[in-house]
Parts: C-alpha cells; structure tokens; sequence
C-alpha cells in the first residue's frame, strides 16, 4: 500500500535561513507527488507538484521540490524562509481511485 | 482557477442534531469530490469519495449512516452529519478533482468546516 513519511514533525528555523523538509513515499509505480501547505484553522493550499520530467519541480512562494526515484524521495526546501512561511506542510502521494495519501505533517515554525 | 468553497466556515450545534456542510467547485465540474476530516495536529484522514450520480465510497471505520454525502451535481457535494455528538467535533475539509485530473489524484480543497458539537 502507497505511504508516505515525514519524518520531522516540527522543525524550527531563523527568518532568511534556508529550509528543507524531508518527504518519503512508498508508491510502487511513478509516483504522482504533491506539497500542500496549512495554515491554522485554513484548508490546504497547492504549493507544488511533481507528474514527470523534470525532477527539480519549482513552485509558488518560491518553494522548489526534487524527485530522487533512487531515495523514493520528494523534499521541498526554500532558500530563505519568511516568517509568513510559518504554517503546516503535507507531502501527499496520488493513489488509486485518485485518492491522495497524506503524510503525517511537518509544522514549521519561524523564529525572529 | 479551481476554486472550492465550503459552507459553513463554521457551525456549533447541540448533541443530537444533524448538520450539513456544502462543497463547491467553482470554476471548473468536479466529477470526483473527496470528504476529509483532521483532529487537532493530524493529519487529514479520508472518510469518503464521492462520483457525481452515484453512492460514495466510505473508508474502513467510517459510518456510513452518520455521516451521508451526497453529490447530485458536478459542482456540489454535501456531507450530513446525522445525530452529532461531541465526539464529532472536527474539523472538516472536501476536496476537488474533475475529469482533467483524473488518475493523478490532483485535488483541489476547500477551506475547511469547523464543527463544534455541545
């Protein structure tokens, strides 16, 4: 069955340091990936996806995400991060019946 | 594009009750609609998928008398919690994926339904 980790629950970062979150699937076919991001009490808003081609798939709010089939990877960084960016951020797997499954969440947070 | 709206934003009702929460594609016929639900610092966990004309297709563990859905038209999905109780409290949000989208699972969410159950 498809999953998908992330292994950082919370992460902590310094407004304008960079930021990577880690993402992990198991997904036996070409894996359709996504990054959704959540702010409190708000729905989730598309920040990128991956289909095909090109790994290195560029997104809104100036995020970037990079495929490693090798690593069955799918981490997202950017490399300044604003403290708007504080919110919570789901990778998610397209599955059968075109259902997602969602990772279970990393929250980031942004100190001053 | 691909706007989805949910109403209400919010809703407190008393134990017993039944409420109805709306989802909308805006600008685009959602032929698949998908209902979630989220606990506080979890993840969204699926509760049914929904074709336009047909029944929806509940996960494991997910009563499918307590909570209805349906979905009569491309743009509309309804989810009714019947006789809620407190421990239906949740936050709830649909999602969106139309004809374009199918096999990728790309899904487009609403923002969200907060149910307060006394």
């Amino acid at each position: 069955a498809q999953s998908v980790t992330q292994p950082d629950i919370h992460i902590t970062v310094s407004e304008g340091a960079s930021l990577e979150l880690r993402c992990n699937y198991s997904y036996g076919a070409t894996p359709y990936l996504f990054w959704y991001v959540q702010s409190p009490g708000q729905g989730l808003q598309l920040l990128l996806k991956y289909f095909s081609g090109d790994t290195l798939v560029q997104g809104i709010k100036g995020f970037e995400a990079e495929f490693k089939r090798s690593q069955s990877s799918f981490n997202l960084r950017k490399p300044s991060v604003h403290w708007s960016d504080a919110a919570e951020y789901f990778c998610a797997v397209g599955s059968y019946g075109n259902k997602l499954v969602f990772g279970a969440g990393t929250i980031l947070r942004v100190k001053s | 594009g691909a706007v989805v709206s949910q109403h209400p934003s919010r809703v407190i009702c008393k134990s017993g009750t039944s409420v109805k929460i709306e989802c909308r594609s805006l600008d685009f016929q959602a032929t698949t609609m998908f209902w979630y639900r989220q606990f506080p610092k979890q993840s969204l966990m699926l509760m049914a998928t929904s074709n336009e004309g047909s029944k929806a297709t509940y996960e494991q563990g997910v009563e499918k008398d307590k909570f209805l859905i349906n979905h009569a038209s491309l743009t509309l999905s309804t989810l009714t919690v019947t006789s809620a109780h407190p421990e239906d409290s949740s936050f709830y949000i649909c999602s969106a994926g139309g004809a374009d989208f199918s096999g990728s699972g790309e899904q487009f969410f609403g923002p969200g339904t907060r149910l307060t159950v006394l």
